[in-house]
């Protein structure tokens, strides 16, 4: 069975670094994307970036380029959303997805995290 | 970039009936179209891609339509746990991940 399970909510202060993780399971890690989706507090759905664990091969919505790092270890099959400043405006929560292979990433959603959410308040 | 509209933004409607939901996109994303479903407090879910292909363990009263600029999810007749907002998403163009806002599906 395929799943990602994503880490735990987080509350946090305005100007603190995070992590938060996705782990993939019942299927090669290497061999799919994993994209990263944020959906801040009754909003839509926004697309931020994705990367290939195999060679890590990462690519970034403009939007979200600079403002955030994406990253992953294969050995552990694991990806990671991290910031090194977060503001009060990234209070949202984020999840991981997994997108087929081929079509150099692009591709749909097929399976997804079930969320973390963070929180950033002074 | 590619904008993603969906209407209506809300679609009230009765059990048993059926839904059309519509999408455009601002350039042709060919058939590289797919919807999901998200209910309150969970993630979304793969509903279609291709346009018209149904994930697996989709039931057969979600259908999808379109190619090109225009898109249409239907629901034959709609349950109880299909009310939800839905998202269509393009995936053809970069950034190949750009969702609609949404519709949102609530009972009549």
């Amino acid at each position: 069975e395929v799943q990602l399970v994503q880490s735990g909510a987080e509350v946090k202060k305005p100007g603190e670094s995070l992590k938060i993780s996705c782990k993939g399971s019942g299927y090669s890690f290497t061999t799919y994307w994993i994209g990263w989706v944020r959906q801040m507090p009754g909003k839509g759905l926004e697309w931020m970036g994705i990367i290939y664990p195999g060679d890590s091969d990462t690519r970034y919505n403009q939007s979200f380029k600079g403002q955030v790092t994406i990253s992953a270890d294969k050995s552990i099959s694991t990806a990671y959303l991290q910031w090194s400043s977060l503001k009060a405006s990234d209070t949202a929560t984020y999840y991981c997805t997994r997108r087929p292979p081929g079509r150099d990433g692009y591709n749909f959603d097929d399976y997804w995290g079930q969320g973390t959410l963070v929180t950033v308040s002074s | 970039e590619i904008v993603m509209t969906q209407s209506p933004a809300t679609l009230s409607v009765s059990p048993g009936e059926r839904a059309t939901l519509s999408c455009r996109a601002s350039q042709s994303v060919s058939s590289n179209l797919a919807w999901y479903q998200q209910k309150l407090g969970q993630a979304p879910r793969l509903l279609i891609y291709g346009a018209s292909t149904r994930a697996t363990g989709i039931p057969a009263r979600f259908s999808g339509s379109g190619s090109g600029t225009e898109f249409t999810l239907t629901i034959s007749s709609l349950q109880s746990e299909d009310f939800a907002v839905y998202y269509c998403q393009q995936y053809s163009n970069w950034p190949p991940g750009t969702f609609g806002p949404g519709t949102k599906v609530d009972i009549k």
